[in-house]
């Protein structure tokens, strides 16, 4: 079975631009969510969409805002570009079970964002 | 903030055992331990989680005290290639619950 994808994988932009980050989860997931990881601030959760609905959220401001598509692929948008956005983007993907069981996140490779 | 501590690093040779420590001395009852490793620059991996047994799977092992404030991640024989961070993650039973990273350990397998 195919893992978690993430594309692009590079992508340089410059400050004030915006842009759009893609992420197809493993076939049969139906959860993803959106982790930041930099240097300083080290790994950090964005959102979570489950059945195209944004579930759970993270404390990042509004410039960062996602979205699911009926076949369980996301894309998340950074809008108005700073310095302090580059960073590498992963995608994690899990069942999305009913039931509040516990689900594994199993992650992508990860989209690394250059802001100049 | 991250539930866990865990030392910055640590140097295990090749061959041996690698046991990474974690201390989760506020662990609640209804919450699991989780393992993630990052290899330089790559996604996390999962490896494994518990709740208070201890598990095992082909990758390693985790052995969790009786009182559940603590954890050992046990790789066997540790290669090469296991060199990276590794994260020990405290997270709720219920539903699909963030991910919350600490620093982690970085261990260094030496040949």
């Amino acid at each position: 079975k195919a893992g978690v994808t993430q594309t692009p994988r590079y992508l340089i932009k410059t400050r004030g631009q915006q842009v759009t980050l893609s992420c197809s989860p493993i076939s049969g997931h139906r959860s993803v969510s959106w982790y930041q990881q930099t240097p300083g601030q080290g790994l950090q959760f964005l959102f979570e969409y489950f059945s195209e609905t944004q579930r759970n959220k993270g404390n990042f401001p509004g410039r960062f805002s996602g979205r699911q598509f009926s076949n369980s692929r996301s894309e998340m948008n950074v809008s108005t570009l700073e310095l302090g956005d580059s960073a590498l983007y992963l995608c994690a993907s899990s069942l999305g079970l009913a039931g509040g069981l516990q689900e594994t996140q199993y992650f992508g490779p990860g989209t690394r964002l250059l802001v100049l | 903030d991250a539930k866990t501590t865990q030392p910055p690093s640590m140097d295990c040779a090749e061959g041996r055992a690698a046991n990474l420590p974690c201390n989760h001395s506020t662990i609640s009852g209804n919450e699991y331990v989780y393992w993630y490793r990052q290899i330089h620059s790559q996604g996390p991996q999962y490896i494994i989680h518990g709740l208070k047994n201890n598990e095992t799977n082909e990758m390693a092992s985790l052995i969790i005290t009786e009182d559940r404030k603590s954890s050992t991640l046990i790789l066997p024989h540790a290669t090469l290639r296991d060199t990276a961070v590794y994260y020990c993650i405290v997270r709720g039973k219920s539903g699909n619950t963030p991910l919350v990273f600490g620093k982690g350990t970085r261990l260094s397998v030496i040949a």
